[in-house]
């Protein structure tokens, strides 16, 4: 059964570095998301990618992060300049169409700030 | 704005015994309604969901779920607890006939232990 797989699993950094995340979604689907669960609170939403562009991103979603898909088949994450508070759990998702609401999650990569 | 309440962060239920997970949302319209389950060192996984038609929805592994619009809930149920059910759960919503996005809105997560 296709899934949705990201790397790295876990990733340690030091605050001010610049970390990339990376996603591969099914590879029919063709809308992505980022979430992200820091240790102990709600999963929360981050940003979502359609037709080569965010749809709809959330205030924690600052200048700081951008995404990208890079090519047909990966989708990014970039953290610029990382902060302690960005440490946390993040997730890619990706769905088919509108109509299919369903999104399937990867495993998540765990991010830890130093 | 669109929020979900899980009541109890901690369930915890014999091994036989009726798993009930709470979910109620707040949103102007009813939402779509997602119960995800996440198992240790695992990402989320659909358990099910309702967009429309019966109010009642089954999932995997035996769960079910039924949409009460009155109440604005979607309690979560499996009638007989397996040792195997012990994960974490989130309750989500989404919104309907938005043109794109659809982010989901999450409860805090209901964790579940069982016990033999």
């Amino acid at each position: 059964e296709p899934e949705v797989t990201q790397t790295p699993s876990h990733q340690v950094t030091q605050m001010g570095q610049e970390v990339i995340l990376r996603c591969v979604p099914i590879s029919n689907h063709l809308y992505f998301y980022w979430y992200r669960q820091i240790l102990g609170q709600k999963v929360e939403f981050l940003v979502s990618f359609y037709n080569n562009e965010i749809s709809e991103k959330s205030e924690i979603f600052d200048d700081q992060f951008s995404v990208e898909r890079p090519d047909g088949s990966n989708f990014t994450l970039k953290i610029r300049s990382t902060k302690l508070e960005d440490s946390a759990m993040y997730f890619c998702a990706s769905k088919f169409e509108t109509g299919s609401e369903t999104q399937y999650f990867g495993p998540g990569t765990r991010l830890l700030v130093l | 704005a669109q929020s979900v309440t899980q009541l109890g962060s901690h369930v915890s239920v014999s091994e036989g015994a009726l798993v009930l997970l709470r979910c109620n949302y707040s949103s102007s319209v009813p939402p779509y309604l997602f119960w995800y389950v996440q198992y240790p060192n695992q990402g989320l996984q659909l358990l099910l969901k309702y967009t429309t038609g019966a109010t009642l929805v089954k999932g995997i592994n035996g769960f079910e779920a039924e949409f009460k619009k009155s109440e604005t809930s979607f309690h979560l149920t499996k009638p007989s607890a397996h040792m195997s059910d012990a994960a974490e759960y989130f309750c989500a919503v989404s919104a309907v006939f938005k043109a794109a996005g659809n982010k989901l809105t999450f409860g805090g997560g209901t964790r579940v232990l069982v016990k033999p």
